[in-house]
Parts: structure tokens; sequence; C-alpha cells
């Protein structure tokens, strides 16, 4: 069974420029959950879709967005970036059914903001 | 209060001892609690899950979980230099209408010292 799979592994982008992120999740999986983590901050939560909706969002600036479509494939976007931007994201699927809410990280996207 | 606490390390142990790792959560209508392993420079690695107040072993890994406490550990036994990595806790809280919220600690680095 494949993982979750995250495109593209590196990036490096100009401040001010927008960047769009792909995550493609288990087949199966209905739950995409994006993260970013830095150094200083660690792991946070960015927002979670479930069926094309988005179900929760954390406490990022509204310049992170994003989208599911109907295949539970997800997209992140970040628009007028910014250097502190500069981190992995990572994407992480889940079945998100009842109790079973165990989530499976892709490899992420190392975004670099120059 | 930090939501999701560890102790940031790093905690160094001989080869075949036991490590013991910690996390304190600060929200008491937590559903379920992860652990999940981070190689540096990889994504993070589902390890072990608990939903329920008690141990739950596998393999050389036991989770356990003191929901009265508000507390959850891992316990590696016979720990081998493979197993130098931060170990990240994460808490679901599970309410909401959202499953795919992780809130994570900033992780404990562990060493294995052959």
């Amino acid at each position: 069974k494949a993982g979750v799979t995250q495109t593209p592994r590196y990036l490096i982008k100009t401040r001010g420029q927008q960047v769009t992120l792909s995550c493609s999740p288990i087949s199966g999986h209905r739950s995409v959950s994006w993260y970013q983590q830095t150094p200083g901050q660690g792991l946070q939560f960015l927002f979670e879709y479930f069926s094309e909706t988005q179900r929760n969002k954390g406490n990022f600036p509204g310049r992170f967005s994003g989208r599911q479509f109907s295949n539970s494939r997800s997209e992140m976007n970040v628009s007028t970036l910014e250097l502190g931007d500069s981190a992995l994201y990572l994407c992480a699927s889940s079945l998100a059914q009842g109790l079973h809410t165990e989530a499976f990280f892709g490899q992420g996207t190392r975004l670099t903001v120059v | 209060q930090k939501e999701v606490e560890q102790n940031s390390g790093p905690l160094s142990v001989p080869e075949g001892a036991i490590a013991s790792l910690n996390c304190t959560y600060s929200d008491r209508g937590s559903q379920s609690f992860f652990w999940y392993r981070q190689y540096s420079g990889k994504s993070p690695e589902l390890i072990m899950f608990i939903y329920s107040n008690g141990d739950k072993e596998d393999g050389r890994f036991t989770a356990q979980l003191n929901k009265a406490s508000q507390y959850v550990s891992l316990l590696i036994r016979d720990s081998q230099p493979s197993d130098s990595a931060t170990y990240l806790c994460a808490v679901n809280r599970g309410y909401g209408g959202s499953q795919g919220n992780l809130i994570f600690g900033k992780g404990t680095k562990l060493s294995v010292k052959p």
C-alpha cells in the first residue's frame, strides 16, 4: 500500500512569491492535515480537510490556505511568502473514523524562502 | 501552560538499557495519544498509539497512559543505537468534529550509546 506522497520535496522561493504544495493521502484515507515544522516552534497544526471541507484550522495567518479534491488529494498554498515561512511542511493522512485517528506523515516539502 | 510538554533532553542511555520518555498534556478531554519517532532530516513515523488507561505493548515498545494524571509515557526496552532519534508525543482532542488535529510536544532527543 502506497504511503503519503508529497510533492515537491524541496522548494526555494523568493519573498513575496506564492507557493503550492501537494499531498496524496494513503488510499482510503479521507482526512488530510497539514503541519509546519520549524526548529523553534516544533510541529504546528495548519489545517485539516475531510471530504473536501476544512474541518479545523490552526493559528496561522490567512496567507496559508488549502483545499481538498474529490479524490482526497490536497493542496496547500502560501501567498506573499515571508522569510519566516521557511520550514518543513508535512502532510498527514488518517482514516479519521471514531477513535481511529492514527495519522501517517508524508516525507514533507522543505521550503526555503530567500 | 503548553498543551503538550516533553523534556527536550537529550536523554542518553547505554545500549541494552530501558529508555523512558515522558509527556504531560493539559486538556483533560484529550482522547487519543501517539508517539512518533523522527530521525534527523526525516518525517515523523508513528510507532505507538494508545486510547485507554494502562499499558500497551508492541515489541520493544510500551506506551503507558494515565488520564487522571494527564500523563503518557513510552518505554523502549533493550535500546539500540538505531533508536537514537527525536520522540514526539502527540495528543488528539477528538472533539469538534476534528480528528485530524494533533497537538505535538517539542520532542525528546534520545541518544543510545553503543
